[in-house]
């Protein structure tokens, strides 16, 4: 079963590049890896998915490393509505099924 | 996300009752999911559910039961609660590996 570690927390401030890496050490070669963002009183809300390189989309990179041991979610240019908890969650599979691991989440805030 | 309803949105109850959280999409997804979060611990997969006659365990399904009573509806059910019990709940819909909707949540709490 995969375990995945997060920083719990970093500071930035707005218009800067923010990186938040997660670490998935035992992950598996069909695992997906997934970020999401959560505002308080909220569920998740999906950001961004990848398997292995790098991924981009309207508002995040994700890059993955060849060895997949690792991803970083790269936020570009933060606001401050960008101040929230972010998870990466790996989906992994098995003989036994499919399981959905979550991260510790990081708390970014961002200051003006 | 709208599209995933969760009832109710707060509940209190006592240790040793049964209660039910309910989870209702539109979205049409064959998939479900319930996860528990707790503070400092992410969100972790209590019970996740295929389609209408699948059901599997997660991470954390001891003291926890669902029923897939359609496609659209997805229920949780804590047979006998306990303080420890005591979360946010969420309820997912997918389709396929790709994203995960969430909804609002339900607070519990169990004294």
């Amino acid at each position: 079963l995969a375990k995945t570690t997060q920083p719990i927390s970093m500071d930035s401030y707005e218009g800067q590049e923010v990186n938040i890496t997660c670490s998935h050490n035992n992950i598996a070669t069909n695992d997906y890896i997934t970020w999401y963002q959560q505002f308080p009183s909220q569920g998740p809300r999906f950001i961004i998915q990848g398997y292995k390189t790098k991924v981009t989309n309207e508002v995040a990179s994700l890059f993955i490393p060849a060895d997949r041991k690792s991803s970083t979610l790269s936020l570009p240019r933060v606001s401050l509505s960008d101040t929230a908890v972010y998870y990466c969650l790996v989906v992994t599979s098995d003989n036994y099924g499919q399981n959905f691991v979550f991260g510790p989440g990081t708390r970014l805030s961002v200051l003006p | 996300d709208a599209d995933v309803t969760q009832t109710p949105r707060n509940r209190i109850t006592k240790t040793g009752k049964r209660i039910m959280l309910e989870c209702s999409q539109t979205k049409g997804h064959d998939r479900m999911y319930w996860y528990r979060q707790d503070p400092g611990l992410g969100l972790r997969l209590i019970y996740y559910s295929f389609d209408v006659k699948d059901i599997n365990k997660g991470e954390i399904s001891d003291g926890y039961s669902v029923s897939r009573q359609a496609q659209a509806k997805f229920s949780l059910s804590l047979e006998s609660a306990i303080p420890n019990q005591t979360a946010l709940y969420f309820c997912a819909t997918s389709q396929g590996w790709e994203t995960q909707y969430f909804g609002p949540g339900t607070r519990l709490l169990v004294l």
